[in-house]
């Protein structure tokens, strides 16, 4: 099994919808958490970071962590089609420290 | 801020020549910078971690010798994938963060063709 785990999707929406894109993970040292956006063929983005449980939000973006669950999400608000694209969760134990990934998830919003 | 740029974006070499790939910090001091490569439709894969001054940190199955890291200022980092071949063709893409920072910035990627 792996440590941190993402449904690869594609996930298909309207634009407008709401976006609901979620990671599990077994590891409960994890403190720090991480969403990514990557558009095809160009690095990740920073999208969102979280330190330990409770929610932040950007802008149209909501990112939650619930510890004790193991369970993290990110929430698209008033989807585009320029939010199309794969969106990493990562985290870690701490400053320095490797990212785990999850596998990513492909999203499509339709015009 | 945290901008991380690599260059080049793009190479095609013939097999058995070295490539060199920089990762540069613009806008901040890197004190640690990854190396991942990935292959299409699949996640990023940790190559080795490299801290300025030190000797870099090869995941299992990374060839230290093929894939040399050079982490010789707080901003900039360079892999060099030595006589490379075709099944060496990927995107790669490094990482930087910041002293105490939790966060990773990346680059741009580089696509690496051998052919």
């Amino acid at each position: 099994q792996k440590e941190v785990e993402q449904d690869p999707g594609p996930l298909s929406v309207p634009e407008g919808a709401i976006v609901s894109l979620n990671c599990t993970y077994s590891n409960s040292a994890f403190q720090y958490f991480m969403w990514y956006r990557q558009y095809s063929r160009k690095g990740p983005e920073l999208l969102m970071y979280t330190y330990s449980s409770g929610n932040k939000e950007d802008g149209r973006f909501t990112a939650q962590v619930d510890k004790s669950s193991k369970y993290i999400s990110l929430f698209i608000r008033d989807s585009q089609p320029s939010d199309s694209a794969t969106y990493l969760c990562a985290m870690n134990q701490g400053a320095g420290n490797m990212l785990t990934f999850g596998g990513g998830t492909r999203l499509m919003v339709k015009p | 801020g945290a901008v991380v740029s690599q260059h080049p974006s793009r190479v095609i070499c013939k097999s058995g020549t070295s490539v060199k790939i920089e990762c540069r910090s613009l806008d901040f001091q890197a004190t640690t910078m990854f190396w991942y490569r990935q292959f299409p439709k699949q996640s990023l894969m940790l190559m080795a971690t490299s801290n300025e001054g030190s000797k870099a940190t090869y995941e299992q199955g990374v060839e230290k010798d093929k894939f040399l890291i050079n982490h010789a200022s707080l901003t900039l980092s360079t892999l060099t994938v030595t006589s490379a071949h075709p099944e060496d063709s990927s995107f790669y893409i490094c990482s930087a963060g910041g002293a105490g920072e939790e966060t990773q910035y990346f680059g741009p990627g580089t696509r690496l063709l051998v052919l």
